[in-house]
């Protein structure tokens, strides 16, 4: 019964593919995020749904593209895989309101060769 | 824009010892705070958190207090233990920002036996 699931937890793929993450949450949670973690282990936000709704969309290479059929699951679909794009890439989900949790799933390593 | 800055790492220390943890943050508004912590493979956890000026944090003996008048946020713990090693990260969380936590850079701990 994980709260925020990830898979897969590891991707290794080479240049140039096409690859999807999916994130599930079964904490009713209306808000749900993707996180980027680099090398360094900073955590950078890339986007931000909230029921099923766009909300938030850093600056993200077009290439990264976010799906929510609902508002318990929030996929993330990459295209021609850059060497760049490795890293451990997080989901989250939170309720809405001053002060939540937000509460992070496994996260995903991805490396590319 | 907001920002969260955290005393650089890594920090090692050996067991019993006493753990500070710096942060600091600027931000448009009245933000929450918050430490997560990282442990070697998983995802970020909520540590602690304060959503009002001189409110104090506290879970697993670590404790923080919100600092308004210095935008301070500073973790501490009076003795750590080698279970405690571990990422860090301070975070703000303002409503206005799409509900988005805005973290520091983490701090990687080291406690030795």
């Amino acid at each position: 019964d994980t709260a925020v699931s990830q898979t897969p937890k590891y991707l290794v793929t080479q240049m140039g593919n096409d690859k999807s993450i999916k994130c599930e949450q079964n904490l009713g949670h209306d808000t749900m995020y993707w996180y980027k973690q680099d090398s360094k282990k900073f955590l950078k936000i890339m986007f931000s749904y909230n029921n099923k709704e766009l909300i938030i969309n850093e600056t993200v290479p077009n290439r990264f593209s976010p799906k929510s059929p609902d508002k318990a699951h929030l996929n993330l679909h990459i295209n021609s895989l850059e060497l760049g794009d490795s890293a451990v890439y997080f989901c989250a989900s939170s309720q809405p309101g001053r002060a939540t949790e937000a509460f992070f799933g496994q996260g995903t390593r991805l490396t590319v060769v | 824009g907001n920002s969260v800055t955290q005393m650089e790492g890594p920090v090692t220390l050996s067991e019993e010892a006493f753990l500070t943890i710096n942060c600091t943050y600027t931000a448009t508004g009245y933000p929450s705070l918050f430490w997560y912590v990282q442990y070697p493979g998983e995802g970020l956890q909520l540590l602690l958190k304060a959503t009002k000026a001189d409110d104090k944090g506290s879970n697993k003996g670590f404790e923080a207090t919100y600092r308004k008048e210095t935008t301070s946020f500073h973790l501490e713990k009076g003795s750590v233990q080698v279970s405690d090693s571990a990422v860090y990260f301070c975070a703000i969380h303002l409503e206005t920002s799409g509900s988005r936590l805005t973290f520091g850079e983490g701090t990687q701990l080291t406690v030795n036996p």
